[in-house]
């Protein structure tokens, strides 16, 4: 396993059309995390996947994002009416737990969104 | 809620001196566990150290050490024999478990660089 992919690396879309990004965790973790970041900032919580259920979604998720992780296994993040302010880093970070204990997150290279 | 801050946007260090990054936190909760993530530039976010709270030793993994105050809630990284690989965005991370839901939260980093 070569850890945590996304895809696409790159994406420059016009305002208002739909986008949507792919994370591939490593294939034993159970919980998947999907983050923004922009410029200068760390990463922002979206939303949290414990095997194919959404356990928690940050306000920042607004109507126009949906997370999903059908099979428990990859999961897609879809924007759609993009807006200039969704201009940012987008990563997925995947992590094994059980219950009660921590597990260090690893992260994929990111999906770059760019608005015009 | 919990929040993270890292108060030195920017720090710069001689090869093979040592540098410290502070980290302060503020959390209701009692039990959670604390981490710092190095983001090279244009790469993947990677663990470089976690801390349990309910453990009183500071964590180390080789050159990087951490100071954990979990009373004054600080947790500062030591970088000892910095390297020219080691910068990098470092960036601190907190994650509780409330509500039935892990929460992870992010500093806004310090951007470190090791100067030859």
């Amino acid at each position: 396993d070569t850890g945590v992919s996304q895809n696409p690396r790159h994406k420059i879309t016009k305002r208002g059309q739909n986008v949507t990004f792919r994370c591939d965790p490593i294939s034993e973790h159970n919980r998947l995390y999907w983050y923004r970041q922009t410029l200068g900032q760390g990463p922002e919580f979206l939303t949290y996947f414990q095997n194919e259920a959404q356990l928690e979604k940050s306000r920042l998720l607004s109507d126009r994002f949906s997370a999903e992780r059908p099979k428990g296994s990859f999961s897609t993040l879809e924007i759609q009416r993009t807006e200039q302010g969704d201009s940012a880093m987008y990563l997925c970070a995947s992590s094994f737990g059980r219950p009660g204990v921590s597990s260090e997150q690893y992260f994929g290279p990111g999906t770059r969104l760019t608005v015009t | 809620a919990q929040t993270v801050t890292q108060s030195q946007p920017e720090m710069s260090v001689q090869e093979a001196e040592t540098v410290t990054l502070s980290c302060t936190y503020d959390t209701s909760e009692n039990n959670y566990y604390l981490f710092w993530y190095k983001q090279p530039p244009s790469r993947q976010m990677i663990l470089v150290i976690r801390q349990e709270a309910y453990k009183q030793q500071n964590a180390t993994e080789n050159r990087f050490s951490v100071n954990f105050q979990k009373a004054a809630k600080s947790f500062s990284l030591k970088i000892s024999d910095s390297q020219l690989g080691d910068t990098a965005m470092y960036f601190c991370a907190f994650m509780g478990f409330t509500s039935g839901t892990y929460k992870y939260i992010f500093g806004t980093g310090t951007r470190l660089k090791v100067l030859a």
